[in-house]
């Protein structure tokens, strides 16, 4: 299995233009999960989905971000506008339903917004 | 709501020395607990984890025990190697899906 894969690894903006991130998960996988990395915060749960339905979108930050799961093999985090405070890691990972503890992570993208 | 703390680094140790990354967190209940590594460039990988009070998680040579009396789960390692120099999270599961991580803690290992 090739693992969560999340694309672009690297994206560079200018502040004020629409991102996205691209994650797919491992096959057979039915839990997505959107975290954030700062220095200042940490890792933070952005989302999570459960079959393909977002369950708890408490720590998307803003209106201006928004992620979608349209199928059980992609998953895409948007933001519009983009603001430099967005600079970050962004880190997607999968569990199977039948283990609990086995979440996966992406390489994650390294997000810079200028 | 539920926080967990790890000591601040860097943690610069000489190859083959002793570790200990604190690892503290605040709970309802008890949950399950965690160590991820992560390497430059990487994400991260699980590296042990135990589920209930007591249990000893380990694996490639590093140990840590859920006590609940402490609310700890401290890793070890008896000898550390260059190759061990990475980023090391302790997180806690809430509810059963939501992981919530410390601030990780820098290893350097020296040769």
């Amino acid at each position: 299995d090739a693992g969560v894969i999340q694309s672009p690894r690297h994206e560079v903006t200018e502040m004020g233009q629409e991102v996205t991130l691209r994650c797919k998960p491992i096959s057979g996988h039915n839990s997505l999960f959107w975290y954030r990395q700062t220095m200042m915060r940490g890792l933070e749960l952005l989302i999570y989905f459960n079959n393909n339905v977002p369950i708890d979108d408490s720590g998307m930050p803003e209106d201006r971000f928004s992620a979608k799961m349209p199928n059980a093999s992609f998953s895409t985090l948007k933001i519009q506008p983009s603001e430099p405070r967005d600079s970050a890691v962004y880190f997607c990972a999968s569990r199977s339903g039948t283990d609990p503890y086995g979440y996966t992570f992406g390489s994650g993208t390294r997000l810079t917004v200028v | 709501g539920n926080s967990v703390t790890q000591m601040e680094g860097p943690v610069t140790l000489s190859e083959e020395a002793f570790l200990t990354i604190n690892c503290t967190y605040t709970a309802t209940g008890y949950p399950s607990l965690f160590w991820y590594v992560q390497y430059p460039g990487e994400g991260l990988q699980l590296l042990l984890k135990a589920t209930k009070a007591d249990d000893k998680g380990s694996n490639k040579g590093f140990e840590a025990t859920y006590r609940k009396e402490t609310t700890s789960f401290h890793l070890e390692k008896g000898s550390v190697q260059v190759s061990d120099s990475a980023v090391y999270f302790c997180a806690l599961l809430e509810y059963g899906n939501k992981l919530v991580f410390g601030a990780g803690t820098i290893l350097r290992v020296k040769s």
